[in-house]
């Protein structure tokens, strides 16, 4: 079935650092890729998406882009901040079937 | 504020006992989904319902439940609780025209003693 892996936690950066999360799917289909965002003491809530391939997502200075040639959908930023700290979690969703990832817990010093 | 609403926040209980945990999805949205996040396995997905039916099953024991009324609230229930059922139980909602996002509430936490 479909599924999706994405590197594994935690990560610990600095202030204006360079993230990258690692995420890579296995499906049947054409699915849509997310990122979700979960911040301490919440819920996940969408961050970016891209339903097609070749597609960029971006929100709040992330980006992740859809290659469907290595089925893999890494999501970057050019400089973290604190408040970036939160768990990151890859997830894909075909027919409305939504799968997620184990998450990446990203911690970031000041 | 995703408009999901979850009660209670937290609950705990002792191996053996029962309890149901409840879900009020966003205005407008027919489907609801039920998620456990545990500190070892991550996300896992147990059971989606569509405007009252069931859509789609995932990891869900057979101690576990879930119904969605008519008025679209779903109810999990956890039966012949064991230790390791203590996570957290997340609901999420999406809308008719499923565009793939869903809407979470911020989630009750299961500690069983």
């Amino acid at each position: 079935g479909d599924s999706v892996t994405q590197m594994e936690g935690p990560v610990t950066l600095s202030e204006e650092a360079f993230l990258t999360i690692n995420c890579t799917y296995t499906a049947t289909g054409y699915p849509s890729l997310f990122w979700y965002v979960q911040y301490p003491g919440e819920g996940l809530q969408l961050l970016l998406k891209a339903t097609k391939a070749d597609d960029k997502g971006s929100n709040k200075g992330f980006e992740a882009t859809y290659r469907k040639e290595t089925t893999s959908f890494h999501l970057e930023k050019g400089s973290v901040q604190v408040s970036d700290s939160a768990v990151y979690f890859c997830a894909l969703s075909d027919w409305g079937d939504m799968r997620f990832g184990a998450g990446t817990r990203l911690t970031v010093k000041p | 504020d995703s408009g999901v609403t979850q009660t209670p926040k937290h609950l705990i209980t002792a191996t053996g006992q029962r309890v149901t945990l409840r879900c009020s999805p966003r205005s407008g949205d027919l489907s609801v989904y039920w998620y456990q996040q545990s500190l070892d396995q991550g996300l896992q997905f147990l059971i989606q319902y569509y405007n009252g039916e069931e859509r789609a099953k995932g990891n869900i024991l057979e101690r576990f439940s879930a119904q969605q009324f008519p008025d679209l609230h779903s109810e999990l229930n956890l039966s012949s609780l064991e230790l390791g059922d203590s996570a957290l139980y997340f609901c999420a909602s999406s809308a008719p025209k499923n565009t793939g996002e869903l809407f979470f509430g911020e989630g009750s936490r299961l500690t069983v003693l």
